[in-house]
């Protein structure tokens, strides 16, 4: 059974500070997503990566796939407060026309 | 375009009731996915669909059923609604089964 294990599970933090999130397996994946989901609505896309140590950035948001595509990390620098939310990495098995694996997600939260 | 649209919002059911979810996309995917989200445990797949007419068991299928009859709608149904199936449910929808998902608002169920 593949498995995604985001790490830390809960963070909490003031506006302008940087934070890091994990997201490790002992399997390769095809490519790996993350989404952000807020209170009360459903995850919303944020970044597919596809290749072994690609990096992605997306405003203050950097995405990065490891080189042997079994872990990501997504980096937030000067947390402001709309980041917070669950965040959750989703990785795409390479066996085709299989689901995506989802992570259980970590809660940031950011204060002013 | 509406994108993933689920009905209803809010659920309250007594156990043993039944009812149905239904999830609508307007974006022409074959994909079609249902979840359920714990506190805890992260997304978990209960059923999904690669076409219409097509269905299939995800990692937790026990208690529900699922329909297809049309492309754009995916029914879950609770034939005999438990406590343990207390959740919040999202349906979501993409063109193929590991590239993006896109997530409706989801169904907040309580079974007292």
């Amino acid at each position: 059974t593949q498995l995604l294990e985001q790490s830390p599970q809960f963070l909490s933090i003031q506006e302008g500070e940087n934070l890091t999130v994990y997201c490790n397996s002992s399997s390769v994946f095809s490519s790996l997503q993350w989404y952000r989901q807020e209170p009360g609505e459903g995850p919303v896309l944020l970044v597919t990566v596809v290749t072994g140590g690609e990096v992605k950035k997306l405003k203050r948001l950097t995405f990065q796939f490891g080189d042997a595509r079994k872990d990501s990390s997504l980096h937030i620098t000067a947390a402001q407060p709309g980041d917070t939310g669950l965040y959750l990495c989703a990785g795409a098995s390479l066996r085709a026309g299989t689901a995506l694996i989802f992570g259980k997600g970590t809660t940031l939260s950011v204060s002013s | 375009n509406a994108g993933v649209t689920q009905t209803p919002k809010f659920r309250v059911l007594k156990t043993g009731q039944s009812m149905t979810l239904l999830c609508a996309q307007d974006m022409n995917h074959e994909y079609m996915y249902w979840y359920r989200q714990d506190p805890g445990m992260g997304l978990r797949l209960i059923h999904y669909s690669v076409g219409e007419g097509t269905t299939a068991k995800g990692e937790v299928p026990d208690g529900y059923n699922v329909s297809r009859l049309k492309k754009q709608n995916f029914l879950l149904g609770l034939e005999s609604a438990a406590p343990s199936q207390t959740s919040v449910y999202f349906c979501a929808s993409s063109y193929s089964p590991q590239p993006a998902q896109y997530f409706g608002p989801g169904t907040r169920l309580t079974v007292l």
